[in-house]
């Protein structure tokens, strides 16, 4: 089965950092990208940034550029997403999701397999 | 304020026909065939119902279609059921600046 689940719920204090993870499985990590997607308590999605599985090629949103850091390591399927200063207003859902592909193609801005999300809670 | 315009909400009676509109510029819906479309339950993780804008992934109904026109897409669910109460998002290819953006997401009462 093709899945991508994510580390569990974070509470946190202002300032503080955090790594959260997203691991892949039933297919070739390396040959697809993962992208990131924050949802606001009570909000829509937003589209934070992308990373490819196989060198680490990593696309910001203008948003989120500087806000946040993309990383992956290969060897064990994983992405992360990285604050290194949390505030308040990052208290959001977050999801992973990989690029959607066919045998022949694929396609931007679409995302079939997501995780099932972290929880982010940032409050003194 | 998100990049693509969409209702808040829209309402159906089952068996009838919605639409659920998706208005972006020239730079991203006007400019790309890269539209899909999301679906989400209360609680739960997006589920890609419409690519490149017209396009079904295996799997899903029919009753669901997704058309454009200049810098409007549109998101066709037919014959309504109760299960097709949800959320739904659009989301469109803006360049390799901007890369991709969402709607602000309309609420699907049946």
């Amino acid at each position: 089965e093709v899945q991508l689940v994510q580390s569990g719920a974070e509470v946190k204090k202002p300032g503080e950092s955090l790594k959260i993870s997203c691991q892949g499985s039933g297919y070739s990590f390396t040959t697809y990208w993962i992208g990131w997607v924050r949802q606001m308590p009570g909000k829509g999605l937003e589209w934070m940034g992308i990373i490819y599985g196989g060198d680490s090629d990593t696309r910001y949103s203008p948003s989120f550029q500087g806000q946040v850091t993309l990383s992956a390591d290969r060897s064990i399927s994983t992405a992360y997403l990285q604050w290194d200063s949390l505030k308040a207003s990052d208290t959001a859902m977050y999801y992973c999701a990989r690029r959607f592909c066919t045998d022949t193609s694929c396609y931007l801005g679409s995302y079939d397999i997501w995780g099932q999300g972290t929880k982010v809670t940032v409050s003194s | 304020q998100s990049a693509l315009t969409q209702p808040r909400s829209v309402s159906g009676s089952p068996g009838q026909s919605v639409t659920i509109s998706c208005t972006g510029t020239s730079s991203d819906v006007g400019r790309y065939n890269y539209v899909s479309w999301y679906q989400q339950h209360p609680g739960k993780a997006p589920k890609l119902i419409i690519y490149d804008v017209t396009t079904r992934p295996s799997g899903v109904p029919d009753r669901f279609s997704g058309s454009k026109s200049g810098n409007t897409a549109s998101l066709t669910i037919s014959g309504l059921q109760a299960e097709d109460e949800a959320d739904y998002y659009c989301c469109s290819y803006a360049g390799h600046s901007t890369f991709v953006v969402f709607g602000g997401g309309t609420k699907l009462t049946v």
